[in-house]
């Protein structure tokens, strides 16, 4: 099973600071990498497959990176609805998500 | 619209049996994959398995293999997750999600469209 590790576990970051999470695969999965962003209460929504390609519908604020094992996801200027819990999954051998990063107003 | 709208809350006791639903619609309901996944409470995210409701073809991860039982009927566009004697581990919240089709790669790839989710406690 190929496992994922997100860092940091919580990040604190300011409204319209720039904010860069972090996820690692344990083996390559080339470029079947996906975020997912989730709001209390609410399913997680996806905001990025392929890496680095944004879902429909979602701002360009938000980017991805990487490919094989290193991973980023960056909300160039921090709004207060991007505050929430990040995921990043891999497909490329079937799918497995990572322990979520919180990103929380500092 | 594209959604997929999922059965109510569920409590039970330990030892019952549960079927809970997915049903899809504004899409092929027959032509994507649908997964569902587990989230216990303030827990992460954890992928139990895929259906294909166009054939049925399922597959699961191993950690919920033989626990649990995926299927669906493409006639009224649903899938199910059921368990026939439920734990207190069980007590989380199910989703079911859709696997987005890449026409550029010709596969399937991140799940684009999720249910709101489906509570299920078990406690006697």
């Amino acid at each position: 099973e190929i496992v994922m590790t997100q860092s940091p576990a919580t990040l604190s970051v300011s409204p319209g600071e720039r904010a860069t999470l972090s996820c690692r695969a344990s083996q390559s999965v080339s470029s079947n990498l996906a975020w997912y962003q989730q709001k209390p209460g609410q399913a997680p929504r996806l905001l990025i497959y392929g890496a680095s390609t944004r879902a429909t519908g979602i701002p360009a604020r938000f980017s991805g990176s990487g490919s094989g094992t290193e991973f980023t996801l960056t909300i160039s200027s921090l709004q207060s609805e991007d505050f929430a819990v990040y995921y990043c999954q891999q497909y490329n051998n079937w799918y497995t998500f990572g322990q979520g990063t919180k990103l929380e107003i500092k | 619209e594209v959604q997929l709208v999922q059965s109510g809350a569920e409590v039970k006791k330990p030892g019952e049996s549960l079927k809970i639903s997915c049903k899809g619609s504004g899409y092929s309901f027959t032509s994507y994959w649908i997964g569902w996944v587990r989230q216990m409470p303030g827990k992460g995210l954890e992928w139990m398995g895929i259906i294909y409701p166009g054939d049925s073809d399922t597959r699961y991860s191993p950690s919920f293999q033989g626990q649990v039982t995926i299927s669906a009927d493409k006639s009224i566009s649903t899938a199910y997750l059921q368990w026939s004697s439920l734990k207190a581990s069980d007590t989380a919240m199910y989703y079911c999600a859709r696997l987005r089709y890449s026409y550029g790669m010709g596969s399937y790839d991140a799940f684009d469209i999720w249910g709101q989710g489906t509570m299920v406690t078990v406690s006697s």
